[in-house]
């Protein structure tokens, strides 16, 4: 079946420095790709999205990139903070009329220490 | 989006009860999701309803789990008989068309069986 690995499943970083969280997927048809923060106890919040029909997005300190053919896509966050410290969750999902139909991966927990 | 609202935010039933959790979306919006949420997992994709309709329920169990989102009122997710494998965060997620939107979800409902 469909299914989203994503690695490490806890990551942590000095305030300051880079932390990156890989995924892959298994559905080729997959062509929409956001990233969820969750705070504990809290709801998961869209932090970036990317289509497939573009390699790279930036936000600020938060970048996505996505490789197609290998069926990667990565979450990079610069100049971490503490604030930045939460679970973070990749999905990936058809888009179209089964937009809101996500395969999300397990997690990953950061942890940025000052 | 603060603009999804669920209730109750907790809900705690004892085995063999009846749960049943609201989700109103946005106002305008027609479109509803349920995901699930277990302890320390990513959120897993239950249904998707329209006005009406059920559009894709492939994530819902076989058994004692439905859901509605009548013309009226909000979308309910009803568990019967809980057990305590049904104890997870349960969020709901609504958009405008269904398609090619980004996701924003509710603040949850965490269901305890005791």
């Amino acid at each position: 079946g469909e299914n989203v690995e994503q690695h490490p499943s806890t990551l942590s970083v000095q305030e300051g420095d880079s932390a990156v969280i890989k995924c892959t997927y298994s559905d080729s048809a997959s062509n929409y790709f956001p990233w969820y923060k969750q705070e504990l106890g809290k709801r998961p919040q869209l932090i970036i999205d990317i289509r497939s029909n573009v390699g790279e997005k930036k936000d600020q300190r938060i970048a996505v990139t996505l490789n197609k053919t290998a069926k990667h896509f990565s979450l990079h966050i610069t100049e971490t903070q503490p604030e930045d410290s939460a679970v973070y969750f990749c999905a990936a999902g058809r888009g179209g009329n089964q937009g809101g139909k996500l395969i999300f991966g397990q997690g990953t927990e950061l942890s940025v220490k000052p | 989006n603060a603009g999804v609202m669920q209730n109750p935010r907790h809900l705690v039933r004892r085995r063999g009860q009846e749960a049943r959790l609201r989700c109103s979306p946005m106002k305008g919006h027609s479109h509803v999701y349920w995901y699930r949420q277990l302890p320390e997992e990513g959120l897993k994709f239950m249904v998707y309803l329209q006005k009406e309709n059920i559009i894709d329920e492939s994530g819902m169990p076989k058994e004692r789990f439905s859901a509605e989102f009548p013309k009226e009122g909000p979308s309910i997710l009803r568990i019967q008989q809980v057990v305590r494998g049904d104890s997870a965060a349960y969020f709901c997620a609504s958009s405008l068309t269904g398609a090619w939107e980004k996701l924003f979800f509710g603040s949850g409902t965490q269901l305890s069986v005791l």
